[in-house]
């Protein structure tokens, strides 16, 4: 089983719609998460970081957290095409751990 | 704020020869940095994590002798490609930790990424 799971894509959403984007983990004593957007040949921009259950929300962007689930997604309103990209989940051990563990990513393309 | 920069963007080297980059984080200081490769369509690997003033900590299957790490202050690490072939052509991208305000937890911030291409 891989540690950060997102479903490949490509997730194709219209033009104003709501893009949803799930990932799965599998370390139960994760504290930190993050979503990265990543276009093509560009390195990845943070979006969202979330740490604990519930909704965090910024702007056209809500990140989702639930713990006890293990899953994180991260929600975007009114899809613009330039949020046509690739959505990378990354999950944290926190309490001193540094590294990040990264999803494969999601490409999520927005139909004008 | 929390921005990090990378030189080169891009290079082109002949096999053989070695090749330095550099990544800075311009706003904060950064004690531990992370470099990452990242091949056409598949997601980012960890090479190797650098903290300022000790040995870079690589990850498994990462050649230490050949991707030379050195973190030699709080702004500066530098990943050396040593004897570059082919099959090291990649994007390698570096990313540095920022403590953010008091009662957030660190984040990593990506530096633009270089893309390395060995003839």
């Amino acid at each position: 089983q891989k540690e950060v799971e997102q479903n490949s894509g490509p997730l194709s959403v219209p033009e104003g719609a709501i893009a949803s984007l799930n990932c799965t983990y599998s370390d139960r004593g994760s504290q930190s998460f993050f979503w990265y957007r990543q276009y093509s040949g560009k390195s990845p921009e943070l979006i969202m970081s979330i740490y604990s259950n519930g909704d965090k929300e910024d702007g056209r962007f809500t990140a989702q957290l639930n713990k006890a689930s293990q899953y994180v997604s991260l929600l975007i309103r009114d899809s613009q095409p330039s949020d046509s990209a690739t959505y990378l989940c990354a999950v944290n051990l926190g309490f001193g751990n540094e590294k990040l563990t990264f999803g494969t990513g999601t490409r999520l393309t927005i139909i004008p | 704020g929390a921005v990090v920069s990378q030189h080169p963007s891009w290079v082109i080297c002949k096999s053989g020869t070695s090749v330095k980059i550099e990544c800075r984080s311009l706003d904060f200081q950064a004690t531990t940095m992370f470099w990452y490769r990242q091949f056409p369509k598949q997601s980012l690997m960890l090479m190797a994590t650098s903290n300022e003033g000790s040995k870079a900590t690589y990850e498994q299957g990462v050649e230490k002798d050949k991707f030379l790490i050195n973190h030699a202050s709080l702004t500066l690490s530098t990943l050396t490609v040593t004897s570059a072939h082919p099959e090291d052509s990649s994007f390698y991208i570096c990313s540095a930790r920022a403590l953010l305000t008091s009662g957030s937890t660190d984040t990593q911030y990506f530096g633009p990424g270089t893309r390395l291409t060995v003839l």
